[in-house]
């Protein structure tokens, strides 16, 4: 089956340094891939919608600057926390849609991001 | 913005019991899918339902779609220790985003 590979699962920074957190499809190309961030116990939030080729589309309320997204093939999608601050300490988990055309998501195992 | 609420949001039983969980929404949706996540993991898809009034089977989670498309409930019979989870109902139109339930988080006791 389809499989999402996300790196990496745990990262401790330093305020004001920045964090990159990758999500690879492995074994099918995804055209899309979504971001999430999710807070303890609570569900998932998207954040943005990135699309292979072009730029990403972020919700309300998110920071695209604050938030790098970089979908450059169709295997692999970057989020960038920038200039991260305690307050971006969460995790994130991405999720890919393959290239079948089916409205079923692919997650990875997530990214338990700490900012100090 | 679709919504999607789950009901309950906490649920504590015990080992054997039966529960419901249920999503409901004001809007219509294409497909509707549930996924089980564990704490520090993913979420893992259980089911995705696409016709209204759909009835699926998994062993002893039985999920249906509303007539409407707009809401669905998730049955598990004689719950395990091992359904522990936070649950989630995700409503899909087309191609776009996927909107996720507020989550249902299940405690099953020994």
């Amino acid at each position: 089956g389809a499989v999402v590979s996300q790196h990496p699962s745990r990262v401790i920074c330093k305020s004001g340094t920045s964090v990159k957190i990758e999500c690879r499809s492995l074994d099918f190309q995804a055209t899309t891939m979504f971001w999430y961030r999710q807070f303890p116990k609570k569900s998932l939030m998207l954040m943005a919608t990135s699309n292979e080729g072009s730029k990403a589309t972020y919700e309300q309320g998110v920071e695209k600057d604050k938030f790098l997204i970089n979908h450059a093939s169709l295997t692999l999608s970057t989020l960038t926390v920038t200039s991260a601050h305690p307050e971006d300490s969460s995790f994130y988990i991405c999720s890919a849609r393959g290239t079948s055309g089916a409205n079923v998501l692919t997650f990875g195992a997530g990214s338990r991001l700490t900012v100090l | 913005t679709q919504l999607l609420e789950q009901s309950p949001q906490f649920l504590s039983i015990q080992e054997g019991e039966n529960l419901t969980v249920y999503c409901n929404s004001s809007s219509v949706f294409s497909s509707l899918q549930w996924y089980r996540q564990e704490p520090g993991e993913g979420p893992v898809l259980l089911v995705t339902v696409v016709t209204g009034g759909e009835v699926k089977k998994l062993k002893r989670l039985t999920f249906q779609f509303g007539d409407a498309r707009k809401d669905s409930s998730l049955h598990i019979t004689a719950a395990q220790p091992g359904d522990t989870g936070l649950y989630l109902c995700a409503g899909g139109e087309g191609y776009q985003k996927v909107t996720f339930g507020t989550g249902t988080k299940l405690q099953v006791i020994p």
